[in-house]
């Protein structure tokens, strides 16, 4: 266990509609990041957020949108839903911003847009 | 701009034999270097990383990574593979040269199947 905690597990939607998806970090961690996985497109880096402050941006499309509150939780926001979007999005933690520390994933949200 | 290869999407080892699973990157500066591996229905671990020092670096179930500047890879090892190492393994690399890019550039993955 990471310690990373992401709900919900699995994401049943239709296209148009909007969802959120939500993460805990480990404790103590200051840096949240996105990604999304899918078959065609391996391992796609969203946003970083880092003590509440966008750090990076990464391939994240305009219909997504993220933040992290003052507790450091964080929420991925997706709307307008497209079939394509079917993928499981993972966020990951690491305890600071600059990329030199392992980050720790959560078990991800397995989003489905039927 | 900076990139992570992994030339091969899967690689097959027979049990306790030696495994390699390969990753170049190309950057401005001096890299960091991480290995990640993902089981089935699960989020990816963190197995290894390099950030100056030693090239040979040990990581977490006996694996670990070789560092090659002038090759510009750095290759994961193991030196007797167990089926439950069958798993996908990402290479990602962070560019240190410069203060604003935080964010680690991850290769495909390569899938790897250790048979019985």
């Amino acid at each position: 266990d990471s310690g990373v905690t992401q709900t919900p597990k699995h994401l049943i939607t239709a296209t148009g509609q909007r969802v959120t998806l939500r993460c805990s970090p480990r404790s103590g961690d200051l840096s949240v990041y996105w990604y999304q996985q899918s078959l065609d497109q391996g391992l796609q880096f969203l946003i970083q957020y880092y003590n509440g402050e966008e750090r990076a941006k990464g391939n994240i499309l305009e219909r997504f949108s993220a933040q992290q509150f003052p507790d450091l939780h964080s929420e991925l926001n997706l709307s307008s839903l497209e079939l394509g979007d079917s993928a499981l999005y993972f966020c990951a933690s690491s305890a600071h911003g600059q990329g030199a520390g392992e980050q720790y994933f959560g078990p991800g949200t397995r989003l489905t847009v039927t | 701009a900076q990139s992570v290869a992994q030339p091969e999407d899967q690689v097959n080892v027979a049990e306790g034999n030696p495994l390699t699973v390969k990753c170049t990157y190309s950057v401005s500066g001096n890299p960091y270097l991480f290995w990640y591996v993902q089981y089935p229905n699960r989020g990816l671990q963190f197995l290894l990383k390099y950030i100056t020092g030693d090239n040979l670096v040990k990581g977490s179930y006996g694996f670990e990574a070789e560092f090659n500047k002038s090759q510009t890879s750095f290759h994961l090892k193991k030196p007797s593979a167990l089926v439950s190492d069958s798993a996908l393994y990402f290479c990602a690399v962070r560019d240190m040269k410069g203060d604003s890019n935080y964010q680690l550039i991850w290769g495909a993955g390569t899938k790897l199947i250790i048979k019985p």
